[in-house]
C-alpha cells in the first residue's frame, strides 16, 4: 500500500521568510496530492492540491511543486505570517481511492 | 450545509466499556473516512465507505473496534471494549468523487480511556 513520509516534523521559521515541508510517496500510481492545515482543536482543512499531470500549482502565498519521476512533492510557504503556525499534513490518493497522510510538521512562525 | 458534524466532542470512558463515535457526513458526498489522530502514529486512516459499503478496513487496529453506516447520512465507529491505548482523537472525513477531491473533516471526538 501507499506510504507517504514527511519532513520535517518540526519548523520554526522567523515571520516573513519562506517555510518549506517536504513528502516524498511510495505508490507511483498516486495521482492525488492534497495538502492540509491544521489548527489546534480543529479538523484539517484542506490548503492547496495538486494532480499528477500538474508539475507546480500557486495559491497566493502558497505553493506545490510534484516530481513524479522523483516521488517527491513539497509545500512552499512563502511572506510567513503568525496565522500560518500549524500542523500541515501532506497526503496522497491511490488508485484505491484512500488518502494517505504523513505524520505531519508542527510549523511555528517567530515574531 | 454544517459541514461534517461529529459527537460527541469528548468522551471519557472507563476501561472495558463500550465506546460510540458517530458521524453526520456533507448530504451528497459519496465517501466517508474515519481516521484517528496520535501524537506518535499521526493520522491514521482505520477505514473507508463508498456509498454506505465499507471498502477498506485494513486500518482497523484490531476486532475490537467496528465500524457501521446504515444510511448514507450516518455512520458510527464503536470500540468495545474499550482499553488506554485507544485514547486519541477520532475524526471523519467526507469526501465528493472517488476521493480524488477535498475530504471535509469533521470537528473530531476526543477520546480518554482510563
Amino acid at each position: 500500500g501507499e506510504n507517504v513520509e514527511q519532513h520535517p516534523s518540526t519548523l520554526s521559521v522567523q515571520e516573513g521568510d519562506s517555510a518549506v515541508i517536504k513528502c516524498t510517496y511510495s505508490d507511483s500510481a498516486s495521482n492525488y496530492f492534497p495538502w492540509y492545515k491544521q489548527e489546534l482543536g480543529k479538523g484539517p482543512q484542506l490548503i492547496i492540491d495538486i494532480r499528477s499531470n500538474v508539475g507546480e500549482k500557486k495559491d497566493q502565498r502558497i505553493a506545490v511543486t510534484l516530481n513524479k519521476t522523483a516521488k517527491h512533492f513539497s509545500l512552499h510557504i512563502t511572506e510567513t505570517q503568525p496565522e500560518d503556525s500549524a500542523v500541515y499534513f501532506c497526503a496522497a490518493s491511490n488508485r484505491d481511492d484512500k488518502i494517505i497522510f504523513g505524520k505531519g510538521t508542527r510549523l511555528h512562525i517567530l515574531p | 450545509d454544517a459541514g461534517v458534524i461529529q459527537s460527541p466532542r469528548h468522551e471519557v470512558t472507563e476501561m472495558g466499556q463500550e465506546v460510540t463515535l458517530r458521524c453526520k457526513p456533507i448530504s451528497g458526498h459519496d465517501y466517508l473516512f474515519w481516521y484517528r489522530q496520535t501524537m506518535m502514529r499521526g493520522l491514521e486512516l482505520l477505514i473507508y465507505f463508498n456509498n454506505n459499503v465499507p471498502i477498506d478496513d485494513s486500518g482497523m487496529p484490531e476486532d475490537r473496534f467496528s465500524a457501521k453506516m446504515p444510511n448514507a447520512s450516518f455512520s458510527t465507529l464503536k470500540i468495545q471494549p474499550s482499553e488506554p491505548r485507544d485514547s486519541a482523537v477520532y475524526f471523519c472525513a467526507s469526501s465528493f468523487w472517488q476521493g480524488k477531491t477535498e475530504a471535509f473533516f469533521g470537528q473530531g471526538t476526543r477520546l480518554t480511556v482510563v
